[in-house]
This record gives C-alpha cells, structure tokens and sequence, in this order.
C-alpha cells in the first residue's frame, strides 16, 4: 500500500484557512488522493478526493503537486466543528481504503 | 438512493461469547465491502474488504471472521470474543473511485 505522511497535529485559529499537508511520495498512476475526517465519538466523514487536477467542494479544496508527490487539503475558515482527525489516504481505483494515523486539527476559538 | 445500514449500535458482551455485526447496503449491486475497527483512542484498522460475493480478503489475524452470504451483506463474525476485541466497528461502503460511505458503527464492550 502507498503510504502518506501527514504532522500529528496543527493548530488553527478561528475563521482563519488552514492548510494541512500530507506527502505520498510513493504515490502511483492509479491512485486517487482521499480526504476524510473523523470528529470525536463518530464514524469517518468524506471530506474531498481527487487523481490530478485540483477540486473544490463546499466543504474543502484540495491542491495536488503537479508530480502528485504531496497534497494540502484547505478549509478555507475553520471552525470549531471542523476540529477533527484528517486523513489523508491513497486508494486506487477499486481498491482498499487503508488510514493512517491522520492529523489532529484543534481550532481555537 | 444508496444508503448503508449497520446493526447493532451498541453491544456489550461477555468474554468468551460469539458475535455477530452485520451491514447491508441498498441502491447498488456487487458493491466494494470493508469492515474497520477503532479502538479506544486509536485509529481505524482495516480488518476484512470484499470486492464480491465470492471474494473476501483479510488484513489483520485475529478471532474474527468476515462473511457476505448476499451481494450487498457483509457480516463480521467470531466464535469467542476476548477483551482487546472491545472497540468501535465500522462498516463501509468504497464505490470504485468515489466516496466511502459509512455505516453508523458498532459500539462493542467486551466484558
């Protein structure tokens, strides 16, 4: 499985954008660049994915390197619902979904 | 429209007893089928993935055991439940290339 690296935590502000990295330098063709959340005591919450292009939702962007070596998913004005584990996960087409130990985001107020 | 059912929410069970958690989904045919674990103040292991009826794959050894008699069923199992099998479990449902969707989990506390 293609591993992702992702910082144990990261601290935002209120109302202010954050950008948390994650880098899969393993990464192959085939694979899509996931993005989930998980809030304390609930299942995993998709967040965003894509293969290559960069994708907007109403929930996040995501901006993939032009190699596809690393991604930065950006809440673009956190709040303090959006404190959380992120996970970033590569799957390919059709295949598992493994996650890692994920990025704690605490958002202070 | 495709939605993901799981049952029960919560269990509490003694050691030593069997369990059955089962998950079903609607809307779709031949769907991709995972069940993860998380135990306290852990992250989510994969444990079982099926990518058809007749296809099963394990990813941790343990005393657990998957099953899917249906296209869109997909049951984790085990004959005697041990301690450090006390966690929260959770169904998904990976279409190829899209979003997982998850089912509401199983609280399980072996006792």
């Amino acid at each position: 499985d293609a591993k992702t690296t992702q910082p144990n935590s990261m601290e935002s502000n209120e109302e202010e954008p954050v950008h948390l990295p994650c880098n899969h330098s393993t990464i192959s063709g085939t694979d899509y660049i996931h993005w989930y959340r998980q809030l304390p005591s609930q299942g995993p919450e998709y967040v965003i994915h894509g293969l290559t292009s960069n994708v907007n939702n109403r929930m996040a962007s995501l901006a993939i390197a032009e190699d596809r070596k690393s991604s930065t998913l950006i809440l673009h004005r956190a709040t303090l619902r959006d404190a959380a584990v992120y996970y970033c996960i590569l799957s390919p087409y059709g295949n598992k979904l493994v996650f890692g130990a994920g990025t704690i985001l605490r958002v202070k107020s | 429209s495709q939605t993901i059912h799981q049952w029960p929410a919560t269990l509490v069970q003694p050691v030593g007893s069997p369990l059955s958690l089962e998950c079903t989904v609607e809307g779709t045919s031949n769907p991709n089928l995972y069940w993860y674990r998380q135990a306290a103040g852990r992250g989510l292991q994969l444990l079982f993935y099926s990518i058809g009826i007749d296809q099963i794959s394990s990813e941790v050894p343990q005393n657990l055991s998957a099953s899917r008699p249906q296209d869109r069923q997909f049951i984790l199992s085990s004959k005697k439940l041990l301690l450090s099998d006390s966690g929260f479990y959770l169904c998904a449902w990976v279409p190829p290339g899209l979003e997982a969707f998850f089912g509401q989990g199983t609280r399980l506390t072996v006792v």
